[in-house]
């Protein structure tokens, strides 16, 4: 399983993007890239998903460059609500994904 | 779509005691569930996958014997503490993947341990 590095944690203000960059650099052909968000005392969130290239939705971005050794979650101006830690997984999907969490980033988003 | 609900959402037991937490696919049938135990400000910690029908696979270092898990349906797993000590007392949470869905986990919103 490719094994992710992440920073401990980041501090943001209200209104900020902000970016969190994961490296991955033995990731398999067929693994997936997927952020989840944790509040404390919850289940992880499943937040985006992506192989390649960039990703988006209603709530945040993901890019992947073309080696996809690495991968950046996009927060286009947060709130205070997403304060919260930021996991980075790698791993194939379905019922073959075994998720193996890193210690994730702690989002400090002030006002 | 995809939700994933357990219960309890917590717990408080005497030491020795077994425990049983359910995890079930609302909206979706998961051939495959997931373990983890999450200790405070630690990681989640995968404990073991479970197939439907299937024994479950365990991860290195937990005790397949303590942790009983059972996935009998393609909607519901089930983790069992057997003789549950304090040590044990963390946040379990379990997530499941759909039958032949391309996508990925979700997670349940956990359920707290507290082992007196």
């Amino acid at each position: 399983l490719a094994k992710t590095t992440q920073p401990i944690s980041m501090d943001s203000y209200e209104g900020q993007e902000v970016n969190i960059t994961c490296s991955h650099n033995n990731i398999a052909t067929n693994d997936y890239i997927t952020w989840y968000q944790q509040f404390p005392s919850q289940g992880p969130r499943f937040i985006i998903q992506g192989y390649k290239t960039k990703v988006t939705n209603e709530v945040a971005s993901l890019f992947i460059p073309a080696d996809r050794k690495s991968s950046t979650l996009s927060l286009p101006r947060v709130s205070l609500s997403d304060t919260a830690v930021y996991y980075c997984l790698v791993g194939a999907l379905g019922n073959t994904g075994k998720l193996i969490f890193g210690q994730g980033t702690t989002l400090q988003v002030k006002p | 779509g995809a939700v994933v609900s357990q219960h309890p959402s917590w717990v408080i037991c005497k030491s020795g005691t077994s425990v049983k937490i359910e995890c079930r696919s609302l909206d979706f049938q998961a051939t495959t569930m997931f373990w983890y135990r999450q200790f405070p400000k630690q990681s989640l910690m995968l404990m073991a996958t479970s197939n439907e029908g299937s024994k479950a696979t365990y991860e290195q270092g937990v005790e397949k014997d303590k942790f009983l898990i059972n996935h009998a349906s393609l909607t519901l797993s089930t983790l069992t503490v057997t003789s549950a000590h304090p040590e044990d007392s963390s946040f379990y949470i379990c997530s499941a993947s759909g039958v032949g869905e391309a996508d990925t986990q979700y997670f349940g919103p956990g359920t707290r341990l507290t082992v007196l």
